[in-house]
């Protein structure tokens, strides 16, 4: 069974500061991966997914991914934070033989002035 | 506007009351989902409909109860509650309910339930 671990409960930087948030996960094979952002008071907004092809994926809000098969990884990045970034973020691995999603725990991200 | 409407998004009962959320999506969506979501916790599906159909139920106390009447409206009917059934409750969409991992969810903004 596929299971997602976002290790940063909590992460706060400065406002133009880089951003990289980390997913790791266990599947046996390729899974699919996905980023969404949850913002106060909403419900989650897929920022990106990484299906095939090209391991680096670029998605809204100049959000962009990675996966790294060789350390199970999916972590999440933008080069300039803006305090309108902070919100939790979710990680979660889907399985190509199960339409099972599962979700990591989130990473809370706290942006100063 | 995310396309998936939620109603309440505030909704305070005591463990006798009855209840309803409902969950309505403008997409053209052929799959709806109910995910129960709590601190510190991964987010939980609950129920999956698909065309209509129930096809997943994860063990989910018969407290809850899912209704489908088409395919862009969900309902959850709540009764006999517990306080730790207290959570946001989201409602979430997709295409079409792919037999594996690729479904791409559209959200909506949830209910915050409070059972006391």
């Amino acid at each position: 069974a596929q299971s997602v671990t976002q290790p940063d409960i909590h992460i706060t930087v400065s406002e133009g500061a880089s951003l990289e948030l980390r997913c790791n996960y266990s599947y046996g094979a390729t899974p699919y991966l996905f980023w969404y952002v949850q913002s106060p008071g909403q419900g989650l907004q897929l920022l990106l997914k990484y299906f095939s092809g090209d391991t680096l994926v670029q998605g809204i809000k100049g959000f962009e991914a990675e996966f790294k098969r060789s350390q199970s990884s999916f972590n999440l990045r933008k080069p300039s934070v803006h305090w309108s970034d902070a919100a939790e973020y979710f990680c979660a691995v889907g399985a190509r033989n199960t339409d099972k999603l599962i979700f990591g725990t989130g990473t809370r991200l706290q942006v100063f002035p | 506007e995310t396309g998936v409407t939620q109603t309440p998004r505030h909704l305070v009962m005591g463990m006798t009351n009855k209840k309803s959320l409902k969950c309505e999506q403008h997409l053209g969506h052929n799959a709806m989902y109910w995910y129960k979501q709590s601190a510190k916790k991964p987010l939980e599906l609950m129920f999956v409909y698909s065309l209509e159909e129930r096809v997943e139920n994860n063990s989910v106390p018969s407290r809850f109860s899912p209704e489908c009447p088409n395919s862009s409206h969900l309902f959850l009917h709540l009764h006999t509650l517990q306080p730790e059934d207290s959570a946001l409750y989201l409602c979430a969409s997709s295409q079409d309910r792919k037999a594996s991992g690729a479904n791409v969810l559209t959200f909506g903004a949830g209910s915050r339930l409070t059972v006391l």
